[in-house]
């Protein structure tokens, strides 16, 4: 059973909109959590991340919202760009393990 | 953040033999994690590996099909072996880094 889980294997957005990648989990014991971008032949770089005690974190174009009391978690992105285009992994951290989501491809169309 | 080479960064290996993948990191660092992603699965841990001791590893990996080497704080290796076409996956490493972890870049592995 997932832990972790990302129920949208791919997403297509045109240019400019905002994305929205959605992730759930089941075990409220670690409570950090992180957003991994991959690219094609690249291992997964960091994202952006967020701990329980906000329920929201952002960084550029790019904002995290934490909802811990459904155990949700979103990862937005406005505008949306072509270079964008990339798996997007949710992961649940806040001990020595890491555990990844499935991925969801995000296709940003021009 | 850090740097890690890795290679190789893909291979094709008969089955039955052993492939050994290598990362390099370019600070020191006590841990390193080895992840395998099969297709269409998510990333998942192999094993913990820290200097100077044996490496911690997950539930479904073994020592004798996947040792890990660890003999000091900026290198790894860890060793496929006696694969099959079931061990086909993409490998990495990785080390903590600020609020998050570093990745290499993978090793993509056929078995044929």
């Amino acid at each position: 059973d997932q832990q972790v889980k990302q129920n949208s294997p791919s997403l297509s957005v045109q240019e400019g909109r905002i994305s929205i990648l959605n992730c759930d989990y089941t075990n409220s014991m670690f409570d950090y959590f992180l957003w991994y971008k991959k690219y094609p032949a690249e291992g997964p770089t960091f994202l952006i991340s967020i701990s329980s005690i906000k329920d929201k974190n952002e960084d550029g174009r790019f904002t995290v919202f934490l909802n811990k009391s459904a155990k949700h978690l979103s990862l937005h992105i406005v505008p949306s760009q072509p270079g964008d285009s990339a798996v997007y992994f949710c992961v649940q951290g806040g001990s020595e393990k890491l555990v990844f989501g499935k991925g969801t491809k995000l296709t940003v169309n021009p | 953040s850090a740097v890690i080479s890795q290679k190789p960064s893909r291979d094709i290996c008969q089955r039955g033999t052993s492939l050994t993948i290598q990362c390099q990191v370019d600070s020191q660092v006590t841990m390193m994690f080895w992840y395998r992603q099969q297709p269409g699965q998510s990333l998942t841990l192999i094993a913990t590996a820290n200097q100077g001791s044996e490496a911690t590893y997950e539930s479904g990996f073994v020592i004798d099909k996947f040792p890990i080497s660890r003999p000091n704080l900026t290198f790894s290796t860890l060793t496929v072996s006696n694969m099959s076409p079931e061990d086909s996956s993409i490998y990495l490493c990785s080390v903590p880094r600020g609020d998050g972890y570093t990745f290499g870049s993978g090793t993509r592995l056929t078995v044929v």
